[in-house]
């Protein structure tokens, strides 16, 4: 049971490069999360999903799409990179029970250069 | 005004200090709370729920008041192992979206 995991864990973007970072999880959970995370605040929303084949904005959403063709798989897509979206960013994944906790991948730490 | 609202920190302390951490939410619809930890570099883990009639996990207590909308974390006896950052955390609705506060980093030192 791996858990939550994410790749890359670390990439190197151009100014105008595309990428997708993809989230995995092997709880059969329902909802799923993309995170961003920046130095004095904390974590931000981009796109949740609340299940397969569904997505809706977060916090954050300017820049990213998103894709949820399987349950199991949350992608995360930067058209054309900019660096102000040089950050860390995290999945996360919950099951439907309100308040549930949400387990969180390991990161992808994204550089734009 | 951040609807989640922490002290940054850092709290320096001495090892088998008694440490507290505050935090302040706005929206008063949100229904349940957290502290999570997160350790340098690494992802959040859930440290504990927040109920309003206090919670205790060993040598972390937590604390609700829905009234002045606070939140607080005391750590006893604290260890080495107990530096990290600290985020309060609100539930914001039905599809289990958390707001994060910024997190409040703890250093203890021996």
């Amino acid at each position: 049971n791996a858990g939550v995991t994410q790749t890359p864990k670390f990439r190197v973007l151009k100014t105008g490069q595309s990428m997708t970072l993809l989230c995995a999880q092997d709880m059969n959970h329902e909802y799923m999360y993309w995170y961003r995370q920046d130095p004095g605040m904390g974590l931000r929303l981009i796109h949740y999903s609340v299940g397969e084949g569904t997505t809706a904005k977060g916090e954050v959403p300017d820049g990213y799409n998103v894709s949820r063709l399987k349950k199991q798989n949350f992608l995360l897509g930067l058209e054309s990179a900019a660096p102000s979206q040089t950050s860390v960013y995290f999945c996360a994944s919950t099951r439907l029970e309100s308040g549930d906790t949400q387990y969180f991948g390991p990161g992808t730490r994204l550089t734009v250069l | 005004r951040k609807e989640v609202e922490q002290d940054p920190g850092p709290f320096n302390v001495p090892e088998g200090a008694t440490v507290a951490f505050n935090c302040t939410y706005s929206n008063s619809a949100s229904q349940s709370f957290f502290w999570y930890r997160q350790d340098c570099r690494k992802e959040p883990k859930l440290l504990m729920s927040v109920y309003s009639s206090g919670n205790e996990d060993g040598r972390f207590t937590a604390q609700l008041n829905r009234a002045s909308q606070y939140i607080s974390l005391l750590i006893r006896d604290s260890k080495l192992s107990d530096s990290a950052t600290y985020l309060c955390v609100a539930l914001w609705d039905g599809y289990n979206k958390l707001i994060f506060g910024a997190g409040t980093r703890l250093a203890v030192h021996p």
